[in-house]
Formats: structure tokens, C-alpha cells, sequence
């Protein structure tokens, strides 16, 4: 069964750090894996999606990477902003068609 | 550019009662999907429907049913509430189930049952 994994669960870091989330999980029969971002009481708003042949995915100031093989994918956000305080979820799409998800990093950037 | 609307926002049951969560979409999508989300856990599968009047089974439907009777619309009934079905249920819709096709969310239920 495939199990989605993110560490850290929360972080806080002050305004202006570059920072990275992670993402790993136990099966590799993939698809594509997604970035989401939330917001309190909102829905989830997709950021990045990475198919799997692809290594890596840029947005603004995010860049997503992925390493199929070994089970990881990374979200990095450089000069981080307290606009960017949200939780970060990664999902993956498996053979199947079914999108499993982590249960997030809280993020909060400090002004 | 309203995308996936659900209703109601918050919603408070007892034990037993019965409601109905309401999803519409305006993007034409074929696939639609619910999800609930707890505290700590990533969001999980209830049903979904790849089309008007199909549905199928995700990794969580026991207490729950759904209906497509329109394209744009896909309900999730509660037939009798109980305290494990507290949580936040979310409705989501893409254009078509392929590999580059994101997933566009509601902004949520949250349900309370007492």
C-alpha cells in the first residue's frame, strides 16, 4: 500500500529564508506527484505537478524536484515570504489512478 | 470564475441524522471526487465519478453514498451520522483522469456529528 510521508510536520522560519519541504514515499509505480498548497479554511490549490519522467518543476519561487526511484520529491521556496504561510501537501498519483496524499508541513514565515 | 462550489460550509449533526453535502462545478469536468480530511492524516478517497451516472467506491465509503445525476453536480449523503464521519469534506473535479490533468478543490464542509 502506498504510504506518503512529510517531514517536517510544521516549520517556522523567519521572512527571507530560503527553505525546503520533503516528500517520500514507498512506492515508485507513480504517475506524477503534485504540490498543494492550503489555506485556513480553504481548499487545496495546486502549485506544481511532476510527471513521472520528469525530474523537476518551477513556479515563481518554487521549485519542485523529484526522484522517482529512490522515493522522494522536494518543494523548495526560495526568499520565503509571510504570504507563503499555508499548509504544503504532496500527493502521488499511482497506477490505479488514485491520488494518495501526506498529511502536510504547516509552514509560517515570520515577519 | 466560481470552479467547485460546495454547500453548506459548516454543517452540526447528531448521532443518526441524515444530510446531503452538495458539489458543482462550472468547468466542465468529467471527474469529480470527495475527500475528507482529518487532523494528521492526508486527505482520503470516499467516492468519486468519471462521468454522469457512474460512480465508484474510493479507500473510505462505508457510511456514505453519492450521485451523479447531472454533470456538474455530485452529492454525498450521509444516511445515518455518526461521531467517526467529524471532519472536513472536500469535493474536487479535473477535466480528465490523465497524468497531466490537476485536480481543482472546493473550499470544503466542515461537519460536526454529536
Amino acid at each position: 500500500k502506498q504510504e506518503v510521508t512529510q517531514i517536517p510536520a510544521a516549520l517556522s522560519v523567519p521572512e527571507g529564508e530560503n527553505l525546503v519541504l520533503n516528500c517520500s514515499f514507498t512506492d515508485s509505480a507513480i504517475y506524477n506527484l503534485q504540490w498543494f498548497r492550503q489555506d485556513p479554511g480553504k481548499g487545496l490549490t495546486s502549485l506544481l505537478l511532476i510527471q513521472s519522467s520528469q525530474r523537476e518543476q518551477t513556479s515563481g519561487r518554487l521549485n519542485a524536484s523529484l526522484d522517482k526511484s529512490s522515493g522522494r520529491s522536494t518543494l523548495y521556496i526560495a526568499a520565503s515570504q509571510p504570504g507563503d504561510s499555508a499548509t504544503y501537501l504532496c500527493a502521488v498519483k499511482e497506477y490505479g489512478n488514485k491520488l494518495v496524499f501526506g498529511a502536510g508541513t504547516i509552514l509560517r514565515v515570520k515577519s | 470564475n466560481a470552479g467547485v462550489t460546495q454547500t453548506p460550509k459548516f454543517r452540526v449533526l447528531k448521532t443518526g441524522q441524515s444530510m446531503t453535502l452538495l458539489c458543482a462545478q462550472d468547468m466542465n469536468h468529467e471527474y469529480m471526487y470527495w475527500y475528507r480530511q482529518d487532523p494528521g492524516m492526508g486527505l482520503r478517497l470516499i467516492h468519486y465519478s468519471v462521468g454522469e451516472g457512474t460512480t465508484a467506491k474510493g479507500e473510505v465509503p462505508d457510511g456514505y453514498n453519492v450521485s451523479r445525476l447531472k454533470k456538474q453536480n455530485f452529492l454525498l449523503g450521509l444516511e445515518s451520522a455518526a461521531p467517526s464521519q467529524t471532519s472536513v469534506y472536500f469535493c474536487a473535479s479535473s477535466y480528465w483522469q490523465g497524468h497531466d490533468s490537476p485536480l481543482h478543490f472546493g473550499n470544503g464542509t466542515r461537519l460536526t456529528v454529536t
